[in-house]
């Protein structure tokens, strides 16, 4: 149980573009969804806390107007890369929490290259 | 402020040498510590959630345990398919990752 997934896995865009990453649970309804980014060889860093229904909260230093988050269900969050550059060519990752535990489980990421 | 500190960065063990690895964390209310396998262009991969000091789990060649200021990971005879970065986060009002442990077992 507790499966979470992304799509695309990957995507390549041209700069100035916008991209949209799907993060969905599919075994289980998430309230509470999150989007990270991870560079190489470092830590997880959590860009946004995305709530069913309501609007995202975002972490200091984070463009919310950049990182569109949109959680319309309990099982679907989407992140949009609005205007790429090639500084946000990244690895983005979900996650999401089951029921009131704090664990979290992830998605396999979706690796983005901005062109 | 809450931190979490992951050591060593690297670690090469030998197929069956068994080892740690060290979470040391500071957090005002911790409500859990987690540990993740990572492994590359991967998203982690959850282990245990730990909740109070002296409290262990397990699975398969792993043992993770709690104190007040620092988790384990143990592994007891490990094999290739070990290899992983393994992520240490704590729970207090967010959520704070460690930069992991690259661990690669040598056949």
């Amino acid at each position: 149980g507790a499966v979470v997934s992304q799509h695309p896995s990957r995507v390549i865009c041209k700069s100035g573009t916008s991209v949209k990453i799907e993060c969905r649970s599919l075994d289980f309804q998430a309230t509470t969804m999150f989007w990270y980014r991870q560079f190489p060889k470092k830590s997880l860093m959590l860009m946004a806390t995305s709530n069913e229904g309501s609007k995202a909260t975002y972490e200091q230093g984070v463009e919310k107007d950049k990182f569109l988050i949109n959680h319309a269900s309990l099982t679907l969050s989407t992140l949009t890369v609005t205007s790429a550059h090639p500084e946000d060519s990244s690895f983005y990752i979900c996650s999401a929490r089951v029921g009131q535990a704090y664990e979290q489980y992830f998605g396999p990421g979706t690796r983005l290259t901005v062109t | 402020e809450d931190q979490v500190t992951q050591s060593p960065e690297a670690l090469r063990l030998q197929e069956g040498e068994s080892s740690s690895l060290n979470c040391s964390y500071t957090v005002s209310g911790l409500r859990g510590l987690f540990w993740y396998r990572q492994d590359p262009g991967k998203g982690p991969e959850f282990l245990f959630t730990l909740y109070s000091a002296g409290e262990e789990k397990e699975k398969e060649r792993l043992k993770a345990t709690l104190t007040k200021k620092e988790s384990f990971l143990h592994i007891t005879a490990p094999k290739p398919e070990d290899s992983a970065t393994y992520l240490c986060a704590v729970q207090g009002d967010k959520i704070i990752f460690g930069k992991g442990t690259r661990l690669h077992i040598l056949p």
